[in-house]
C-alpha cells in the first residue's frame, strides 16, 4: 500500500500544453516536496511547501499544498520538451519520507 | 563541488554473496538514508541515520544492514542478497531532519542472480 498516490502515472503530451499532477494521500504531513528525475541520474528538489494552502511558483511551474496538508498538485504552464522527466512527491510525516509512485511526463517538440 | 557519491554504479552478483554499496557526503549533512526504486513503486526508504551512531529502520530495512560510523559516510550492506534485491539504490542526505532538500547520489544499479 502507498502512502502517496501520484496521478496520472505517465502522460504524454504537445509542447505548449498545460499539464496538472496530482498527489494524494489520507495521511498529514508536516511538509510536502516535489522532485524532478532524469534517466539515469537521482531526483533533484523542485519545491518544499510547508503550509496548508500554500502556493509556490517556480518559473512556469505552480506548486500548490491542500488545505488540509494530505494532497499537493503540479500545474506546468505551456511545457517545454525540457521538462521531460520523472517527477516525484515526497511527504515527510516527522518520523518519515514518503516518496509518491511517480508521474512520467514526456513532452513531445 | 557539493556531493553525493555512490559506489559502485553497476553491480551483478550472486544469490548469497555479502555486498557493500558505499555513500560518501561532502556537505557536512547530519541526515542521510538509502532508497531503492522499483517500477510502479517509487522510491522507498530503506534506513536513516539522524547523525553518526544514530540509524534507524525505514519503510523496507528486511535484508539490509547500515552502519553510520563517521558523518560522511553510510554505507549500505547487503549480507545475504537475494534476487528481490535487484533494484536501483539510492543515497542521500541532507542538512537536517526536516524540511531540507535532499541531495541524492547517482544511483548504483544492482542485480542479483
Amino acid at each position: 500500500t502507498q502512502l502517496l498516490e501520484q496521478s496520472p502515472q505517465f502522460l504524454s503530451i504537445q509542447e505548449g500544453e498545460n499539464l496538472t499532477v496530482y498527489c494524494n494521500s489520507s495521511s498529514v504531513f508536516s511538509s510536502l516536496q516535489w522532485y524532478r528525475q532524469e534517466p539515469g541520474e537521482g531526483p533533484v528538489l523542485l519545491v518544499t511547501v510547508v503550509t496548508g494552502g500554500e502556493v509556490k511558483k517556480l518559473k512556469r511551474l505552480t506548486f500548490q499544498f491542500g488545505d488540509a496538508r494530505k494532497d499537493s498538485s503540479l500545474h506546468i504552464t505551456a511545457a517545454q520538451p525540457g521538462d521531460t522527466g520523472l517527477y516525484l512527491c515526497a511527504g515527510d510525516t516527522g518520523n518519515q519520507f514518503y516518496f509518491g509512485t511517480g508521474t512520467s511526463l514526456t513532452v513531445i517538440p | 563541488e557539493a556531493q553525493v557519491t555512490q559506489n559502485p554504479r553497476y553491480l551483478i552478483t550472486v544469490t548469497g554473496k555479502k555486498l557493500t554499496v558505499t555513500c560518501s557526503q561532502n556537505m557536512n549533512h547530519e541526515y542521510m538514508s538509502w532508497y531503492r526504486q522499483d517500477p510502479g513503486l517509487g522510491l522507498r526508504q530503506i534506513y536513516y541515520s539522524m547523525n553518526v551512531e544514530v540509524t534507524d529502520k525505514g519503510d523496507v530495512p528486511e535484508g539490509y544492514k547500515v552502519s553510520r560510523k563517521e558523518k560522511r559516510n553510510f554505507p549500505l550492506i547487503l549480507e545475504s542478497p537475494s534476487p528481490n534485491q535487484t533494484s536501483l539504490y539510492f543515497c542521500a542526505s541532507s542538512l537536517s531532519r526536516t524540511r531540507d532538500e535532499q541531495y541524492f547520489g547517482p544511483g548504483t544499479r544492482l542485480t542479483v542472480t
